[in-house]
């Protein structure tokens, strides 16, 4: 199984709303990441998780809580977010931090 | 300021043609990889060159990586309008993306 799964595909919230975004491989890949990535623009780092603890913080704000379950799974919790956060947002896995990474399709999110 | 840079922002030429972009970044490194990203989409990996090869091939795909001048660059051998996607380079030192590469087969 090569596969990195993200759920759901397509998430819209408002502001008030707590949600989560879910992220899942069985590679037995031990470093897990989020990234952002807005419309025309490049993926941007947001955390990393190496054997399941934060390694990598790039200054995101609150609003946005990662969790690493377990080594097969990588959670983004988000609450209390701001239209401007609307955006793909990337999970991708790697044997260990910083070699090939293994994207998932992404959660395209809207936040009205 | 950003590791990996790509150039040119935008290319587009037709099928059949040969495409080549180049990757510069700022620090030594271990590996470089490439990544290629179609429309909305997760980036899928094309190739990874460590600092101590030249150059690597793929099918169709060419990487040469030169550490001294701190580039790297990416041929696709007779494109194909399926070849039609952003590239992006990233380094093991930063896991930063550059802006990529849009490239644009045409039929």
């Amino acid at each position: 199984d090569t596969e990195v799964t993200q759920t759901p595909k397509h998430l819209v919230m408002g502001m008030t709303n707590k949600k989560s975004l879910k992220c899942e491989q069985h590679m037995g890949h031990r470093a897990m990441y989020w990234y952002k990535q807005k419309a025309k623009k490049p993926p941007e780092l947001m955390f990393v998780y190496s054997y399941e603890k934060l390694s990598i913080n790039e200054s995101v704000p609150s609003r946005f809580s990662p969790e690493c379950p377990n080594s097969s799974l990588l959670n983004l919790h988000l609450h209390a977010l701001q239209p401007e956060d609307s955006a793909l947002y990337l999970c991708a896995s790697s044997q260990q931090v910083v070699e090939t990474q293994y994207f998932g399709p992404g959660t395209r999110l809207l936040v009205l | 300021s950003q590791q990996g840079e790509e150039d040119p922002q935008a290319l587009s030429i037709q099928e059949g043609e040969n495409a080549t972009m180049n990757c510069s970044y700022k620090t030594s490194i271990n590996n470089l990889q490439w990544y290629r990203q179609n429309s909305g989409r997760g980036l899928v990996h094309l190739i990874l060159i460590r600092s101590n090869e030249r150059e690597k091939h793929s099918g169709r795909l060419r990487v040469t990586l030169d550490t001294s001048k701190k580039s790297s660059s990416l041929l696709i051998t007779a494109s194909r309008a399926a070849d039609t996607a952003s590239y992006f380079c990233a380094t093991d030192a930063k896991l930063v993306f550059g802006k990529g590469t849009k490239l644009t087969v045409n039929p």
